[in-house]
């Protein structure tokens, strides 16, 4: 398996234009996670979904911020419109029920 | 409410001498607890897991961790450090209770010196 795919790896943009990240997790996950690293705030959990179900968006900053999961194998994570405070690492993550979570190689954001 | 602490932001050692990272954990069921490692501009990657049994557990690269439920703990440990595991290390924790999100702490820089 190739691992949790993230594109793109790099996204540099400017404010108020509209950002999609995209993620393809493990085949047969059925959990997947959307992280935001910065330095100031480490790792922080924006949401995560259960059989393309999302059941916790309590880390979503705010209404810019919107995810979905149309089927197993894809999800996006959409900020409209960015700011230069959405500037971070953004990771997807998938894994089965209990067990540990593989994560992606992150998109590194950069809003102007 | 689950929480990870990792009280040190950064540790340094020699090569061939022994490392370790400490975690503490404050949940309010049984834990899930975990370590991951993240290399510069890469993804976490998983290193070891506690769910249950032995508190002593092995992992990758020759990282072990023990679990200590009086003293809520979880430190990372490795008998001989190498260059290559200079990182950065994450431990994270799971409340059996509180669903499946990983609750991260904020990251402690290994730094191994030749």
């Amino acid at each position: 398996d190739a691992g949790v795919i993230q594109s793109p790896r790099h996204e540099v943009t400017e404010m108020g234009q509209e950002v999609t990240l995209r993620c393809k997790p493990i085949s047969g996950h059925d959990y997947l996670f959307w992280y935001r690293q910065t330095m100031m705030r480490g790792l922080e959990l924006l949401i995560y979904f259960n059989n393309n179900v999302p059941i916790d968006d309590s880390g979503m900053p705010e209404d810019r911020f919107s995810a979905k999961m149309p089927n197993a194998s894809f999800s996006t994570l959409k900020i409209q419109p960015s700011e230069p405070r959405d500037s971070a690492v953004y990771f997807c993550a998938s894994s089965l029920v209990l067990a540990e979570q593989f994560f992606g190689p992150g998109t590194r954001l950069t809003v102007l | 409410a689950q929480s990870v602490a990792q009280p040190e932001d950064q540790v340094n050692v020699a090569e061939g001498n022994p490392l370790t990272v400490k975690c503490t954990y404050s949940v309010s069921g049984n834990p899930y607890l975990f370590w991951y490692v993240q290399y510069p501009n890469r993804g976490l990657q998983f290193l070891l897991k506690y769910i249950t049994g032995d508190n002593l557990v092995k992992g990758s690269y020759g990282f072990e961790a023990e679990f200590n439920k009086s003293q809520t703990s979880f430190h990372l440990k490795k008998p001989s450090a190498l260059v290559s595991d200079s990182a950065l290390y994450f431990c994270a924790v799971r409340d059996r209770n509180s669903g499946y999100a990983l609750n991260f702490g904020k990251g402690t820089s290994l730094l191994v010196t030749p």
